[in-house]
């Protein structure tokens, strides 16, 4: 399974509402997972089963989606979300990383 | 606090073996998979393979199987990622992380994600 996140980079406000996008190369069903990653950071969860969020997220981060494609969106963008965000499946034993999007500040 | 502390980081040569590890606390450590994720310098989020402490049954991706070893010591509660002999492209930043699993009620079927994560150990293999 491939994945395939849209765009690769993104310039953006603070208070912006932004859609970061993954597609997978095969239905997946809801098995997807969001991450946030800051440099020098490791991965933080934000999103599990494609649209519940973990405990503790801000609840301006949504997920949606099922089969192929989803997404993530921040309704109002935040100085501390400036980050780069991935999707992972696990739908398979691959469990596959997309390639990340690099939010920054516009 | 659930926590995974991993081994510091590590400088070696090409060819020598090394061992890192990823101490799990404040859960029952065989009741978790645990992960093993790679990110060279500058990229993104490679998914290595997975181990259960509780029967040490492992699974690797492909781009990883026979390259590494990933292992795990109940007794320590202490997941491992091992390499007989290192390459210069072996360097990069290794995560650990805890895999979960939930009940999702509309589809009625189990799923995952990964929780709870190390903070990462930097390898650099140089001669």
């Amino acid at each position: 399974i491939q994945l395939t996140q849209s765009p690769s980079s993104l310039s953006a406000s603070v208070g912006d509402r932004v859609t970061l996008t993954c597609r997978a190369s095969q239905d997946i069903s809801i098995y997807l997972a969001w991450y946030q990653q800051k440099p020098g950071e490791a991965p933080k969860l934000l999103m599990h089963a494609a649209s519940t969020l973990q405990s503790g997220v801000p609840s301006r981060f949504s997920g949606s989606g099922s089969g192929t494609d989803f997404s993530l969106t921040i309704s109002s963008l935040q100085p501390e979300d400036f980050a780069t965000y991935y999707c992972q499946e696990l739908n398979s034993d691959s469990y596959t990383f997309g390639q990340g999007t690099k939010l920054e500040i516009k | 606090e659930v926590q995974l502390v991993q081994s510091g980081a590590v400088v070696k040569k090409p060819g020598e073996s090394l061992k890192i590890s990823c101490k799990a606390s404040g859960y029952d450590f065989t009741t978790y998979w645990i992960g093993w994720v790679r990110q060279k310098p500058g990229n993104g989020l490679e998914w290595m393979g997975i181990v259960n402490p509780g029967d040490s049954l492992t699974r690797y991706s492909p781009s990883f199987q026979g390259q590494v070893t990933i292992s795990a010591d109940t007794s320590v509660n202490t997941a491992y990622l091992q390499w007989s002999s290192l390459k210069a492209s072996d360097t990069a930043t290794y995560y650990c992380a805890r895999r979960q699993r939930n009940y999702h009620l509309l589809s009625h079927s189990y799923y995952f994600y990964m929780d709870v994560w190390g903070e990462g150990t930097t390898v650099t293999v140089s001669s």
